[in-house]
């Protein structure tokens, strides 16, 4: 049962355009979400998060919306480049499981020159 | 300023063997966490640690143990490897449990 869900396991957008990524979740009980971006070969790095009292979090060109009536979230990159070409995994934890995050499928983005 | 190291790299095991990934984190956190990563699946944690002397299953434990007998090291052990194993696996640590993690670069362990 996967109670931290990523639908698109693509995306290809062009260089200078939005790349939005979305992620569903089951689990009401999650209070905090993460975004981590994954180069090949090399361990996910942590990108931006935003707890449960929040609807938006920005960081530079990273913006993670929260929707939590309808269990979903979304992250924003304006302007797209290429060098953000990777995985990027949606995770999830909950108040009475910290430290366990559960994670989404993953997925891969590519920017075009 | 090293992170996380886990070795080795990649590793090819025949099924029914031993075998210990290991993790050494110098940042001194407290909590440390084991996930495997599966095409489609996504990262699926393993087993975890909160505080060194402790540690918990997480979503995917059958198959592994782990020991925390101090605040840097975190082995991760097959008994008795099989092929479903086959996975790349990754180490974290966060200051605390809770916090954001941080990551090692993964060993790719192929279970023939």
């Amino acid at each position: 049962d996967q109670q931290v869900k990523q639908n698109s396991p693509s995306l290809s957008v062009q260089e200078g355009r939005i790349s939005i990524l979305n992620c569903d979740y089951t689990n009401s009980m999650f209070d905090y979400f993460l975004w981590y971006k994954k180069y090949p070969a090399e361990g996910p790095t942590f990108l931006i998060s935003i707890s449960s009292i929040k609807d938006k979090n920005e960081d530079g060109r990273f913006t993670v919306f929260l929707n939590k009536s309808a269990k979903h979230l979304s992250l924003h990159i304006v302007p797209s480049q290429p060098g953000d070409s990777a995985v990027y995994f949606c995770a999830a934890h909950g108040s009475s499981n910290t430290g366990k995050l559960i994670f989404g499928q993953g997925t891969t983005l590519q920017v075009k020159p | 300023i090293a992170g996380i190291t886990q070795a080795p790299t990649s590793q090819i095991l025949a099924a029914g063997r031993r075998m210990t990934l290991r993790c050494t984190q110098d940042m001194r956190h407290n909590a440390m966490y084991w996930y495997r990563q599966d095409l489609g699946l996504g990262l699926r944690l393993i087993h975890y640690s909160n505080t060194a002397g402790t540690t918990g299953k997480g979503e995917v434990p059958d198959g592994y143990s782990v020991s925390r007998a101090n605040t840097d090291d975190f082995p991760l052990t097959l008994a008795s490897a099989v092929p479903s194993q086959t996975s790349v696996y990754f180490c974290a640590s966060s200051d605390s449990a809770g916090n954001r993690q941080y990551f090692g670069p993964g060993t790719r362990l192929t279970v023939t």
